[in-house]
């Protein structure tokens, strides 16, 4: 059974500081891996990564992923409050996503 | 306008009752999703609709009955609700299943709360 495990599996850190949250994986025929961030209602897409090495960017937060491995890191630089949520990892593979538990992130003001 | 619309909300319903969640997507996706969040966050896919015909049916009890009227729409029934229905569940929808993972946009959710 395909699997996917988050760590840690929660985080509170001060605002400004940085933090790596960290997604390893078994799924058979990988396809691609997904991270998304959960406030309080929907997940919302952050990125989508299919190849190893490619560090992906959107402001404050990249992610690379590593298919030798087997896993994922999503970084956040310079944390802000709005960055508290739930991050999800989700690994395409077999025709369905699985989810990984997700890291809980608080970020103290 | 709303990508992925589902309703209702809320839903506090009474063992035994059957329920519908409804959900539709305007931004013209093959594929629709079914998801179940329990109390942990963990998020697992019940179905998945692809131009209305079902690929995927994971281990869900067959009181949960999607149906699929058109691509644009996919709902979820369910019969004899059991006080472990309780969840948040989830519509979302992407533009392909199979090859890729695209982004999937989901639902704002749907709180059933089984008493």
């Amino acid at each position: 059974e395909d699997k996917v495990v988050q760590s840690p599996l929660s985080l509170v850190v001060h605002e400004g500081d940085t933090v790596t949250l960290n997604c390893s994986y078994e799924v058979t025929n990988f396809r691609s891996l997904l991270w998304y961030k959960q406030e309080k209602k929907a997940p919302t897409f952050l990125f989508m990564l299919t190849s190893s090495g490619i560090e992906k960017k959107s402001g404050r937060l990249s992610s690379i992923l590593d298919k030798k491995e087997l896993f994922s890191i999503l970084n956040i630089t310079a944390t802000q409050t709005g960055d508290s949520a739930v991050y999800l990892c989700a690994v395409g593979g077999n025709e369905k996503l699985t989810f990984g538990t997700g890291t809980r992130l608080t970020i103290i003001p | 306008d709303t990508a992925v619309s589902q309703t209702p909300k809320y839903l506090v319903t009474q063992m035994g009752n059957d329920k519908s969640i409804k959900c539709e997507q305007n931004l013209g996706h093959d594929t629709m999703y079914w998801y179940k969040q329990d109390s942990k966050k963990f998020l697992k896919i019940m179905f998945s609709y692809n131009n209305k015909e079902l690929i995927i049916n994971e281990t869900v009890p067959n009181r949960f009955s999607p149906k699929s009227p058109d691509k644009a729409h996919l709902n979820l029934h369910i019969n004899s609700l059991e006080l472990g229905d309780s969840a948040v569940y989830f519509c979302a929808s992407s533009q392909e299943a199979g090859q890729l993972y695209y982004e999937q946009y989901f639902g704002p959710g749907t709180r059933l709360t089984v008493t």
